[in-house]
């Protein structure tokens, strides 16, 4: 199974764009990069996902690097409901996702 | 569509008592997952299943039972707790596999003492 590394925490103020970062250095060619986050006392939620190409949805941006091995999620303006833990996870046709313990974002008034 | 329901909320059992979480969706998924998430932790997968009579053991499964009868059901069962699986339980399930977008319940916070 393929690892994720992130950062524990990260802070950003309210409404400027937030950066998260992750790598994957033994990605497969056939692995997909999926981002969910889990709000506190909450169950995870989908927040996108791609292959190779840079993807785009109502939620965020994911910025996938040219050689795969690092990925990143771009929220546009940061809210405080954007607080959350967000996990970056690599999955392929294996039918397991692996969470790792993910990245808890501040968000600052 | 109420998306994937998980009962009890809270439960709390005594060292060695059996229990069933219960976990259904209506989105008509074949694929559905049990996970468990220990504090300050990510989760863990458990147990799945591809289909109607078919699951598979996850990265933790010992100490957990399950079947899948019905697409819409994909029931946990504890035969005999012990305070290690003191944890939340998060029942998720999606169209075709981990490739696709999961779809994740609210969870079930049991306490084994």
């Amino acid at each position: 199974d393929a690892k994720t590394t992130q950062p524990n925490s990260m802070e950003s103020n309210e409404e400027e764009p937030v950066h998260l970062p992750c790598n994957h250095s033994t990605i497969s060619g056939t692995d997909y990069i999926h981002w969910y986050r889990q709000l506190p006392s909450q169950g995870p939620e989908y927040v996108i996902h791609g292959l190779t190409s840079n993807v785009n949805n109502r939620m965020a941006s994911l910025a996938i690097a040219e050689d795969r091995k690092s990925s990143t999620l771009i929220l546009h303006r940061a809210t405080l409901r954007d607080a959350a833990v967000y996990y970056c996870i690599l999955s392929n046709t294996g039918n397991q996702f692996y969470f790792g313990t993910g990245t808890s974002l501040t968000v600052i008034p | 569509n109420a998306g994937v329901t998980q009962t009890p909320k809270f439960q709390v059992l005594k060292t060695g008592q059996s229990m069933t979480l219960q976990c259904a969706q209506d989105m008509n998924h074949e694929y559905m997952s049990w996970y468990r998430q220990d504090p300050g932790m990510g989760l863990r997968l458990i147990h799945y299943s591809v289909g109607a009579g078919i699951t598979d053991q996850g990265e933790v499964p010992n100490g957990y039972n399950v079947s899948r009868s019905t697409t819409e059901d994909f029931p946990l069962r504890l035969l005999s707790a012990a305070p290690s699986q003191t944890s939340v339980y998060f029942c998720a399930s999606s169209s075709q596999g981990t490739g696709y977008e999961q779809y994740f319940g609210p969870g079930t916070r049991l306490t084994v003492t």
